[in-house]
């Protein structure tokens, strides 16, 4: 089954503590990218991948790193947390950033950061 | 900066009932729209995908529009059920330059009452 999958799904941490969440699709899609989701804020995306090797920043970088050394895996990295980065985390995917490609979504990543 | 709104940002309609949902965005450079469906605590469903050469999309009892003359895209769902109860995004690709991003819209909490 063509999937979008996210580990873990939730994830409850203190302020400090470095943490991965991951990412991996099974559809050998080009693009990768990675939005937080907030109520009254909408989803926004903080780092994207055109390819491998390949990543910028989006709207809200600060505070997250991620890497994209193999096509299907592209993981968000937060190295010192901090409450503000309570959040739903999701991953999406599409066959290039171009104009006629669907992006397909994970189930999302709920972080709380005490 | 492209903004894209949705418009109502609620609405509660009987079962049966035919309704539009409005999206509008500032910037026509908008290279294509997607619509999706989120229900609560999961993830993104796509829906619909409006490339930009095209003005409509169909998908069973649902029908997305895009006009970027005007700067806007509706969908329409037809004969409503309880079970298209969701919030439901629009969201336009900003391509090319330095940005290769969606950028989404507020949202409609769609409540279909039986």
């Amino acid at each position: 089954e063509a999937q979008v999958t996210q580990n873990p799904r939730y994830l409850i941490t203190v302020t400090g503590k470095k943490l991965t969440v991951t990412c991996s699709q099974n559809m050998n899609h080009e693009y990768m990218s990675w939005y937080r989701q907030d109520p009254g804020l909408g989803l926004r995306q903080i780092y994207y991948s055109m390819n491998v090797e390949v990543t910028d920043k989006g709207d809200v970088p600060e505070g997250y790193k991620v890497s994209r050394k193999e096509k299907r895996n592209f993981p968000l990295i937060l190295e010192s947390p901090s409450p503000n980065q309570t959040s739903l985390y999701f991953c999406a995917s599409s066959l290039s950033p171009g104009i006629s490609y669907e992006q397909y979504f994970g189930p999302g990543t709920r972080l709380t950061v005490t | 900066k492209q903004e894209v709104t949705q418009i109502p940002a609620a609405l509660s309609v009987p079962e049966g009932e035919n309704l539009v949902l409005n999206c509008s965005f500032t910037d026509s450079a908008i290279y294509n729209l997607q619509w999706f469906r989120q229900d609560p605590g999961k993830g993104l469903t796509s829906l619909l995908l409006i490339q930009s050469s095209q003005r409509e999309q169909t998908s069973g009892r649902l029908n997305a529009s895009l006009d970027k003359s005007s700067g806007r895209s509706t969908l329409y769902i037809a004969a409503s059920q309880p079970g298209d109860s969701a919030t439901y995004l629009c969201a336009g690709w900003n391509y090319g330059g330095a940005t290769n991003k969606l950028i989404f819209g507020t949202g409609t909490l769609l409540a279909v009452q039986p």
